[in-house]
């Protein structure tokens, strides 16, 4: 499958723990995307990837919230102190740097359950 | 202030019938616009794009209109089938692609059932 991988799928964790998820990107993909949906909402840019700089981030939703791509290959989106307020789908979606008309592919999702 | 509208929460067509979901956006710079489908715990799917360019887009069964004046989009899918049956979320970029800096920006989702 060359689609785009998250995982966990699912995450159950208790306030105020730490947790991280992994977004492998189509390969060949060098631009990489976090998204965060929320039960009757669409999906909500949150931050992006270029190879591995990232070119926006003051969108992540709180200081808590950090994500990675050291290598311009796979992304980690961590949240720190969890709280009820984070339990949602966290999106991962990848798309090539070509001039006009990219196309954004998404992953399944990973959801995370905060008790 | 949402930028991209969905206006109708569900749509309930028969099968065999035309689908029309609607968009509408009030962000004069998106320049580009995608349709995906979204099935119940899973990601959502690249259906059909159009540029702003266009005022048309065709893919099999979906159709995509583009009115620029009125800054409204739909989605035509004819015909209905029972396996199109999910959420479609209509989405915009003001990048010259679909993505960039700023991402996507999805409206709220129309809930499309098709009945047999």
């Amino acid at each position: 499958d060359t689609g785009v991988s998250q995982n966990p799928r699912h995450k159950i964790t208790k306030r105020g723990q730490n947790v991280t998820f992994r977004c492998d990107p189509i390969s060949e993909h060098n631009r990489l995307y976090w998204y965060r949906q929320t039960l009757g909402q669409g999906p909500e840019f949150l931050t992006y990837f270029q190879n591995e700089a990232q070119l926006e981030k003051s969108r992540l939703l709180s200081d808590r919230f950090s994500a990675e791509r050291p290598k311009g290959s796979f992304s980690t989106l961590e949240i720190q102190r969890t709280e009820q307020g984070d339990s949602a789908m966290y999106l991962c979606a990848s798309s090539p740097n070509t001039i006009s008309g990219n196309t954004i592919y998404f992953g399944e999702g990973s959801w995370l359950t905060v008790v | 202030d949402q930028q991209v509208k969905q206006n109708s929460p569900s749509l309930s067509v028969q099968e065999g019938r035309i689908s029309i979901l609607n968009c509408d956006y009030t962000n004069s710079m998106f320049d580009y616009f995608l349709w995906y489908k979204k099935y119940p715990a899973e990601g959502p799917t690249f259906l059909i794009s159009i540029s702003s360019i266009k005022d048309k887009n065709e893919d099999g069964r979906f159709t995509v209109f583009l009115n620029k004046s009125a800054k409204h989009l739909s989605l035509h899918i004819v015909p209905s089938q029972p396996g199109d049956s999910a959420v479609y979320f209509c989405a915009a970029s003001d990048g010259p692609s679909g993505g960039g800096a700023d991402g996507l920006t999805f409206g709220k989702g129309t809930h499309l059932i098709i009945q047999p």
